[in-house]
């Protein structure tokens, strides 16, 4: 099984300022991935970015950025320059392969974004 | 346009009724995953189908049944629903069965039972 913590179930950020959501996860998988999925009002659950865990890169995906600490099993959320539409609630999962495609979902945060 | 549909997109039930909810993958998506989200929680795993087997069964009781379809259309059924039932139910799709290859959310069914 694979547990996920979101310590931050509220954060929020001017428009246009930077803000990192914070995620730690436990796995007993040697190779797995890492998502973070965003929910909007409209409640479609909508890829933002993915992290391989044996790439030491980190992800980036345009605005969105991962500082993953493989060690620490450690996956934050970087949003730059963040927009009005980034207002939802985020959510982080990882996913092994032994799961077949079961995701487990941390409890998630909820990002407001202000003008 | 989000490639997968659910309906109905709301509804109430009674406690102890079935409901049946649906979903449309994407043309071409051989696997379907069920999840439940509860109010202020993040969705949990109920089951997943890949050409129309299932696969993969999360911690819920039989009473959670579903069915996909060859036309990539799938069933989410319930009987005897209990309070605690209510909830969002997402649908999501992807080519292979595994969400690497990239799921694709539909926008729920909110359940309501009471």
């Amino acid at each position: 099984a694979q547990t996920v913590t979101q310590s931050q179930p509220e954060m929020s950020v001017q428009e246009a300022e930077t803000v990192t959501l914070s995620c730690t996860y436990d796995t007993s998988e040697s190779d797995y991935y890492l998502f973070w999925y965003k929910q909007p009002p409209s409640r479609q659950m909508i890829l933002v970015i993915r992290q391989e865990a044996y790439k030491q890169q980190n992800a980036t995906e345009n605005r969105f950025s991962v500082n993953f600490q493989k060690a620490a099993k450690s996956f934050s959320l970087k949003i730059s320059d963040s927009q009005l539409g980034d207002a939802a609630m985020y959510f982080c999962a990882p996913w092994g392969g032994s799961t077949l495609g079961r995701l487990y979902f941390g409890r998630g945060t909820q990002l407001t974004v202000w003008p | 346009e989000t490639g997968v549909t659910q309906s109905p997109t709301h509804l109430i039930k009674t406690r102890g009724q079935q409901v049946t909810l649906r979903c449309s993958s994407q043309s071409g998506h051989n696997t379907v995953s069920w999840y439940q989200q509860a109010l202020g929680q993040g969705p949990q795993f109920i089951f997943q189908y890949y050409r129309e087997e299932e696969n993969g069964r999360g911690n819920f009781p039989p009473r959670f049944s579903g069915l996909q379809f060859p036309n990539y259309s799938s069933e989410l059924n319930v009987n005897a629903l209990e309070l605690d039932d209510s909830a969002l139910y997402l649908c999501a799709s992807s080519l292979g069965d595994s969400p690497a290859d990239g799921y694709t959310f539909g926008s729920g069914t909110r359940l309501t039972v009471v």
